[in-house]
């Protein structure tokens, strides 16, 4: 079966550039989302189809995909983007990451 | 904008059936385009997306989860724009924060996300 792999865990500097990735199968043909996750709240959206910003979600959010590794990366980090990160994807069934820990330290 | 809020019983007995309602503000489940969704997250652990009707009642489940769930939508009160979660035979393991979410899935690219999420609502399955 398909398998999403994310790095549990981490850490940037503040004002540095963080970047997770999300490694599986061909990824790079696939279609990425990306959800924040902050302690005790639901998820929020902040990439889809690859490098696409909701609206209200900040510019340093941004993302790519290629080969077989997609990436979310967040310019000019600040302390509010600590959380937990997904991606996201569609093999037989939407699938998700599984997660990773962003510190900002 | 689209509100979603998951309602229900934060406790179920082993054996039992999870019931759970999703309603939806902001927008009508009876309009194509998209697809409703359950999603659950167990005690400190990742996403597992349960299933998804449409607006049609078509329904697409978990194959992990498929023999236990079903996923229904109730729009027979114009007042009520709500699709509801039933897990049946339910063990400790089903311990989790439930969230129901909109699903927007591109059937010929397969691009899809789901967004907006409601709150979740935690259920503990004990006796």
């Amino acid at each position: 079966s398909y398998e999403l792999t994310q790095p549990p865990s981490v850490s940037v500097s503040p004002g540095q550039t963080a970047s997770i990735t999300c490694s599986g199968d061909k990824l790079g043909d696939k279609y990425t989302s990306w959800y924040q996750q902050k302690p005790g709240q639901s998820p929020v959206l902040v990439i889809y189809q690859d490098n696409k910003r909701p609206s209200g979600i900040p510019e340093r959010f941004s993302g790519s995909n290629s080969g077989n590794t997609a990436t979310l990366t967040i310019s000019g980090t600040q302390a509010m983007d600590e959380a937990d990160y997904y991606c996201q994807a569609w093999d037989t069934t939407p699938l998700f990451g599984g997660g990773t820990k962003l510190t900002v330290l | 904008q689209v509100q979603l809020q998951e309602s229900g019983p934060g406790l179920v007995k082993p054996s039992q059936t999870l019931s759970l309602t999703c309603t939806v503000s902001g927008g009508s489940i009876s309009i194509g385009g998209y697809y409703w969704s359950w999603i659950r997250q167990h005690p400190g652990k990742g996403l597992e997306w349960i299933g998804y009707i449409d607006f049609s009642g078509s329904t697409f489940y978990n194959p992990s989860l498929k023999s236990r769930v079903i996923i229904s939508t109730d729009t027979s009160d114009t007042s009520d724009n709500q699709f509801s979660l039933k897990l049946n035979s339910v063990t400790a393991a089903d311990t989790a924060v439930y969230y129901c979410a909109r699903y927007s899935l591109w059937t010929h690219t397969h691009n899809n996300w789901f967004d907006p999420w409601g709150p979740g609502t935690l259920v503990t399955v004990s006796s």
